[in-house]
């Protein structure tokens, strides 16, 4: 079983829908990385959460650490929000981070 | 802003010969780190240096090792590129408890 498992692994929807994906953990963390990477393979750090939520445009991020998971929401989806979403945690040695496989996401127009 | 490059976006080699990857920042991170990202299986750590001559093997370390003699410099080497070495290779860096901060990437094709 992997570390960290997201879902769902492919998500296709309608621009304006409202999007959720979820990042579900085993291992003890001290951060949870949220990470966007789009076609061509550039990859940016949207989030590091430890606790609670954090917000940024249309992007929200929050995470539960007793419950071991984390969810990642985009209100009022765009065809440009259209990447494969990342989650990572950093283990308790704070060197390594453990990566989720991804969850592509597709916004029709 | 960190600014974090890498020395070609694409690369093109024959089996057996021996590949050099660079990563530079600009920001004075400790911690650098070499990742591969293969489809469906996301990103897997092949080292990571946390200070300059310091080096820690990570997931996948076999076919590969790493040069860090200066701070902002981090070297990913195949010594014998092989076909299976075919990927898409991320740098990253960090200062210790903060997030990571990615390169561009090099698409590396190994025939």
């Amino acid at each position: 079983k992997n570390e960290v498992e997201q879902s769902p692994q492919n998500l296709t929807a309608q621009e304006g829908e409202f999007i959720t994906i979820n990042c579900s953990y085993s291992v003890g963390i001290s951060a949870l990385h949220w990470l966007q990477q789009h076609p061509g393979g550039g990859i940016v750090s949207l989030f590091m959460l430890s606790s609670g939520k954090k917000k940024h445009g249309r992007l929200i991020a929050t995470i539960n650490i007793q419950e071991k998971h984390s969810s990642l929401h985009i209100t009022a989806s765009h065809p440009r929000d259209s990447a494969v979403y990342i989650c990572a945690v950093r283990s308790n040695n704070n060197y390594q981070l453990i990566w989720g496989a991804g969850t592509k996401l597709i916004i029709k127009p | 802003d960190v600014k974090v490059t890498q020395s070609s976006r694409y690369l093109v080699k024959r089996t057996g010969e021996k590949v050099f990857l660079e990563c530079v920042q600009d920001m004075d991170h400790e911690n650098m780190f070499w990742y591969r990202q293969d489809p469906g299986l996301g990103l897997r750590l092949i080292y990571f240096s946390y200070d300059v001559k310091m080096k820690e093997k990570g997931d996948i370390p076999e076919g590969y090792s790493v040069s860090r003699e200066k701070k902002e410099r981090f070297s990913l080497i195949l010594e014998s590129a092989s076909t299976n070495q075919t990927s898409m290779y991320l740098c990253a860096t960090q200062v210790s408890g903060s997030t990571q901060y990615f390169g561009p990437g090099t698409r590396l094709l190994v025939l």
